[in-house]
């Protein structure tokens, strides 16, 4: 049972555009939201986060939406640039637990 | 610099040969877990701690066990390894401040049980 869901695998946008990726969760008692990204032979790193009593969470280019009544966030980059091509994923915390979703590719062409 | 090392990187086994993959971090963090990634699945939470000698069960724990008999230190243990724990293993550790918040993930360790 995929409690968080990427629909989405890949994702290629073009430079200096939006780059817009999605997730959908089931328990409603998530109460925060994170997104993580991930390149190759590294680790995830942290981007931005967002609690569960907010809809929107900025950080320079990045910007989380959290839709509650829909149990759907989205991430928001703009503008796109080369070095945000890496997987994506989003993440959803409850109790002491983190659950993760599949991770969405996002590419950036020049 | 604040990092997390895990180590090794990369290993080859053979079923049922216990092997260890260590885990430390230098940020004095007190919550550390361990995850494995696979593909199409995301990374799945295997155990997590939030403190010296406090351990718990996260979503996919059979077959391996952990300890945290020191703040730093967080191994993850397969007694006896299968093919199916073939993954890319990653731990992570963060300040406990109310839940696993912006952990920060050491490389990964690629295993492989054959």
């Amino acid at each position: 049972d995929q409690q968080v869901k990427q629909n989405s695998p890949s994702l290629s946008v073009q430079e200096g555009r939006i780059s817009i990726l999605n997730c959908d969760y089931t328990n409603s008692m998530f109460d925060y939201f994170l997104w993580y990204k991930k390149y190759p032979a590294e680790g995830p790193t942290f981007l931005i986060s967002i609690s569960s009593i907010k809809d929107k969470n900025e950080d320079g280019r990045f910007t989380v939406f959290l839709n509650k009544s829909a149990k759907h966030l989205s991430l928001h980059i703009v503008p796109s640039q080369p070095g945000d091509s890496a997987v994506y994923f989003c993440a959803a915390s409850a109790a002491q637990k983190l659950v993760f979703g599949q991770g969405t590719r996002l590419t950036i062409n020049p | 610099e604040a990092q997390v090392t895990q180590n090794p990187r990369y290993l080859i086994t053979v079923t049922g040969k216990k092997l260890t993959v260590t885990c430390s971090q230098n940020m004095n963090h007190e919550y550390m877990s361990w995850y494995r990634q696979d593909p199409g699945l995301g990374l799945r939470q295997i155990y997590y701690s939030m403190n010296v000698e406090v351990t718990d069960k996260g979503d996919v724990p059979e077959g391996y066990k952990v300890s945290r008999k020191e703040k730093r230190n967080f191994p993850l243990i397969l007694e006896s390894p299968s093919p199916n724990q073939t993954s890319l293993y990653f731990c992570a550790s963060s300040f406990y401040g109310g839940g696993p918040y912006e952990q920060y993930f050491g490389p990964g360790t690629r295993l492989t049980v054959t």
